[in-house]
């Protein structure tokens, strides 16, 4: 069974740039998550989609940040513009229950 | 909003030595504990689901333990290896299909 996929595993832009980060999750798992991992915390969940429709997006800076996840299946991040504060893990998990599957994140720079 | 605290933050040993990290929680309305290892540059591995109060679960040579009356979970690593180096994270679900991680123990060890 493959994993979930993500890309690109690794960004570096410049603040006031903007970025895109894409997650493939699990064939048949219908809830997708998006964390936010930043160094020295936890990873903290920044929306929840449940097929296409989002079910938690309390703790997503929705003046900068947006996702989508058309068609129920791939998702994508947005980051538009970025703040140095934005540095991070971004992790991409699926789910078909409570066990969480996770992607290998993919680790963004803002300089 | 629930606070799951992980310690010691970071931890160095040697190869062969044996050690053990805690995650804390509200032991209160207590329904699962999640334990992760997540190695640099990897995904987030699914360690061991703990639910019930006194639990023990072990895979190899890392082992958990469950006190939902106190609200802790020990983490135990015997005879630690270099490969053991990674993040350990414990997480509680919260809400639909949600989890809220701790902050993690970063394992560091040294040949």
């Amino acid at each position: 069974e493959a994993g979930v996929a993500q890309s690109p595993r690794y960004k570096i832009i410049e603040k006031r740039q903007s970025v895109a980060f894409w997650c493939n999750p699990i064939s048949g798992h219908a809830t997708l998550y998006w964390y936010q991992q930043i160094l020295g915390q936890g990873p903290k969940l920044l929306i929840q989609f449940q097929n296409n429709g989002v079910v938690d997006d309390s703790q997503l800076p929705k003046d900068r940040f947006s996702a989508e996840r058309l068609k129920g299946v791939d998702s994508t991040l947005k980051i538009q513009p970025a703040k140095l504060e934005d540095s991070a893990v971004y992790l991409c998990a699926s789910s078909q229950g409570d066990e969480q599957y996770f992607g290998p994140g993919t680790r963004l720079t803002v300089t | 909003i629930l606070n799951v605290e992980q310690s010691p933050q970071s931890l160095h040993v040697q190869e062969g030595d044996s050690t053990n990290f805690t995650c804390s929680f509200p032991s209160s309305n207590f329904y699962a504990l999640h334990w992760y290892r997540w190695e640099t540059a990897k995904s987030p591995e699914a360690l061991f689901v703990m639910t019930l109060n006194g639990d023990e679960k072990k895979k190899g040579r890392i082992s958990a333990t469950l006190n939902t009356k106190e609200g802790y979970s020990y983490l135990y690593i015997k005879g630690s290896q270099p490969e053991d180096s990674a993040t350990y994270l414990c997480a509680l679900p919260r809400g639909f299909q949600k989890l809220v991680f701790g902050t993690g123990t970063r394992l560091l060890v040294s040949p």
